[in-house]
C-alpha cells in the first residue's frame, strides 16, 4: 500500500520560510488521487492546509492562501509545501496524506507519520 | 467558514456504547468522514462517505448520517479504542474542506 514520508527541517525562524517534501512510495504520483497537507498544533486539532494533483491544480486553505505554495515533482514522485512569514502560530506537526475521491470531493486516506515544526528564534 | 461541531468529550464504560455526533450545515448534501487519532499517531480513516468501513476496521465501528448531523458509534467500546476522533467534510465549496474540532473518547 501507498507509503508517504515528510522531510523538512524541524526548526525555523519567525518571518521565514517552512518547507517540507513529501516523498510518496509504493504508489505513483501520477496516479488519479489528490496529494495534500493537514497540520496539528501541539495539543490541538486538525487543519486542513491544502492539495495538488499531478497535473499542477491545486486546491488551497482560504485562511493559507496568501503565503501558501504547493508543488508536485512527478519525476521524483513527491510533493512540497512551502508556507512564508511563518509565525508562532505555524508551529504544528505537519502530515501529507493522499486525498481520495468520492467523485465529488477528497478525503486523506493515507497518510505520513507527520513531522514536528517549531517557529521560533 | 464553515465549520464542523464536535462534543470535546465522550466518556463510557468497556462495553458500553459510544457515540460521537458531528454537526454542519452542509452534511445534508455532502458526506462525512471519520478518523481516529490515537496518541503520538498519525489520524486512521475510520468511516468514508457517511458509513462504509475500510478493510481492516473492526465493525464495532459504525456512523449514519441524518440532516446536518453525522454520528460515529462504536459499539462494545474497548480500553483500546480510547482516543480522539474527527469528522471531515466539506462545504458546497470544494474550497472548504474541514475537520471537526475533535472529540476525546475515554473508556474507563
Amino acid at each position: 500500500q501507498v507509503q508517504l514520508q515528510e522531510s523538512g527541517p524541524g526548526l525555523v525562524k519567525p518571518s521565514e520560510t517552512l518547507s517540507l517534501t513529501c516523498i510518496v512510495s509504493r504508489h505513483s504520483i501520477s496516479g488519479p488521487y489528490y496529494w495534500g497537507w493537514i497540520r496539528q498544533p501541539p495539543g490541538k486539532g486538525l487543519e486542513w492546509i491544502g492539495s495538488i494533483y499531478h497535473t499542477g491544480n491545486t486546491y488551497y486553505s482560504p485562511s493559507l492562501r496568501s503565503r501558501l505554495t504547493i508543488s508536485v515533482d512527478t519525476s521524483n514522485n513527491e510533493f512540497s509545501l512551502k508556507l512564508s512569514s511563518v509565525t508562532a502560530a505555524d508551529t504544528a506537526i505537519y502530515f501529507c496524506a493522499r486525498d481520495s475521491s468520492d467523485g465529488t470531493d477528497y478525503y486523506p486516506d493515507y497518510w505520513g507519520q507527520g513531522t514536528l515544526v517549531t517557529v521560533s528564534s | 467558514s464553515y465549520e464542523l461541531t464536535q462534543p470535546p468529550s465522550v466518556s463510557v464504560s468497556p462495553g458500553q456504547t459510544a457515540r460521537i455526533t458531528c454537526s454542519g450545515d452542509a452534511l445534508p448534501k455532502k458526506y462525512s468522514y471519520w478518523y481516529q487519532q490515537k496518541s503520538g499517531q498519525a489520524p486512521v480513516l475510520l468511516i468514508f462517505e457517511d458509513t462504509k468501513r475500510p478493510s481492516g476496521i473492526p465493525e464495532r465501528f459504525s456512523a449514519s448520517s441524518s440532516g446536518t448531523m453525522a454520528t460515529l458509534t462504536i459499539s462494545g467500546a474497548q480500553v483500546e479504542d480510547e482516543a480522539d476522533y474527527y469528522c471531515y467534510s466539506t462545504d458546497s465549496n470544494i474550497l472548504h474542506r474541514v475537520f471537526g474540532g475533535g472529540t476525546r473518547l475515554t473508556v474507563l
